[in-house]
């Protein structure tokens, strides 16, 4: 079975430094992906970043970054120079590449607000 | 990235009514899914979109709740039938294909249910 933890309460970020969004999983699939989502006000979900497995470099995608650490099995998401336009729910998702029909896993999500 | 688009985007609905959501999907998608989302809550899935033949329901779903069809590759419906105030939610069609078969999410269909 997969599982994906966010805990962390609602964030706050000054406009223009950097964030970081916590998420850890657990699976005993040793091929997988993990995926990080924005879902702003208006409700539609926003792709934007992968890491896979067995992926040797931490994703980066413009101002987003993934702190992979799989030892620790942390998909952490790194925004820098924070805009108001981040302002929005973050979730992170996995999903194991280990049968014809595997699924995505989301977590909680995570309440990004970025101040002026 | 795959392109997803859903139509209605919003919706304000009678009780014991049924309303019709559309998704229609560009051809790198291969599979095709119906997520809900209900207020303050993450996404739950409801079912698998399978071309041509019944859709895949998750634990909770049922087929005469929730009818799905998949005529073919590139579109989908989902029915929310007889609906009450619980079912008041976000509705998002999601497809996976293309590039590491990465899933894309359609804008969503916001229903509200009085």
């Amino acid at each position: 079975a997969q599982k994906i933890t966010q805990t962390q309460p609602g964030m706050f970020v000054q406009e223009k430094e950097a964030v970081t969004l916590d998420c850890t999983y657990d699976t005993s699939d040793p091929s997988y992906g993990l995926f990080w989502y924005k879902q702003p006000s208006s409700g539609e979900m926003i792709f934007l970043i992968y890491q896979g497995s067995y992926d040797q470099q931490n994703a980066t995608e413009g101002r987003y970054s993934l702190n992979f650490q799989k030892a620790r099995k942390s998909a952490n998401l790194v925004i820098s120079a924070s805009q108001l336009g981040d302002s929005a729910m973050y979730f992170c998702a996995m999903r194991a590449y280990t049968g014809a029909n595997s699924k995505l896993t989301f977590g909680k999500g995570i309440t990004l607000s970025v101040r002026p | 990235s795959a392109v997803i688009s859903q139509k209605p985007s919003r919706d304000i609905c009678q009780r014991g009514t049924s309303l019709t959501i559309q998704c229609q999907v560009d051809s790198q998608v291969t599979m095709m899914f119906w997520y809900r989302q209900q207020p303050g809550q993450s996404l739950t899935l409801i079912a698998t979109a399978n071309q041509g033949s019944e859709a895949t329901y998750e634990s909770g779903f049922v087929i005469d709740k929730f009818p799905i069809s998949r005529p073919n590759l590139t579109f989908s419906t989902l029915t929310v039938s007889n609906m009450s105030p619980e079912d008041s939610s976000i509705y998002l069609c999601s497809g996976r294909g293309g590039y590491r078969d990465t899933q894309y999410f359609g804008p969503g269909t916001r229903l509200t249910v009085l």
